[in-house]
């Protein structure tokens, strides 16, 4: 399987807890993505990564939000102390350039659902 | 500020009846437009990419156009199968970097 992979695809927490979630990309990108997803919306971008630098990050992610990717392969994010706004499927995505423009292609997605 | 809107938000169609999506954006440079297709609980999957005003492109039942300020998504004669979400988000020039900027999709709903 060549996609892009995430784990867990589900998690249920209690308010207060901290979450990490897993995206591996596809093995030859070098550019990682992260977005939020909540229902009836499109995804809103969170961060990225070009290999291991984290180059851009988006106002949404407050600092309770964090995010790696630790010799620029698969990468984390974190939430600590979750809120119930928190809850949203967590999008990855991956790409390298190619021409003009990259084209992202998006893992299944991680669903939190803050209680 | 990048804007993407789609309309309409949910579209019923009867099978064999082709129809129209819309997605109208204001950039301040456009390096792509992306159409991906989403089912419920899945991730989006790519469908097509276009760079300039004129282009088309097409894949089974679906074609993609590109205008200056909109992209329509044709759909003809579509299946039940064709029953999605269709998102459409825009790659700018600019401090924008790498990010995508998504409408809030078209609910598509095909019935057999």
């Amino acid at each position: 399987d060549t996609g892009v992979s995430q784990n867990p695809r589900h998690k249920i927490t209690k308010r207060g807890q901290n979450v990490t979630f897993r995206c591996d990309p596809i093995s030859e990108h070098n550019r990682l993505y992260w977005y939020r997803q909540t229902l009836g919306q499109g995804p809103e971008f969170l961060t990225y990564f070009q290999n291991e630098a984290q180059l851009e990050k988006s106002r949404l992610l407050s600092d309770r939000f964090s995010a790696e990717r630790p010799k620029g392969s698969f990468s984390t994010l974190e939430i600590q102390r979750t809120e119930q706004g928190d809850s949203a499927m967590y999008l990855c995505a991956s790409s390298t350039l190619a021409g003009r423009t990259d084209t992202q292609y998006f893992g299944p997605g991680t669903r939190l659902t803050v209680l | 500020e990048d804007q993407v809107t789609q309309s309409p938000e949910a579209l019923r169609l009867q099978e064999g009846e082709s129809s129209s999506l819309n997605c109208s954006y204001t950039v301040s440079g456009l390096r792509g437009l992306f159409w991906y297709r989403q089912d419920p609980g899945k991730g989006p999957e790519f469908l097509f990419t276009l760079y300039s005003a004129g282009e088309e492109k097409e894949k089974e039942r679906l074609k993609a156009t590109l205008t200056k300020k909109e992209s329509f998504l044709h759909i003809t004669a579509p299946k039940p199968e064709d029953s999605a979400t269709y998102l459409c988000a825009v790659h700018p020039f600019g401090d924008a970097g790498n990010m995508l900027t998504f409408g809030g999709g078209t609910r598509l709903m095909v019935k057999p």
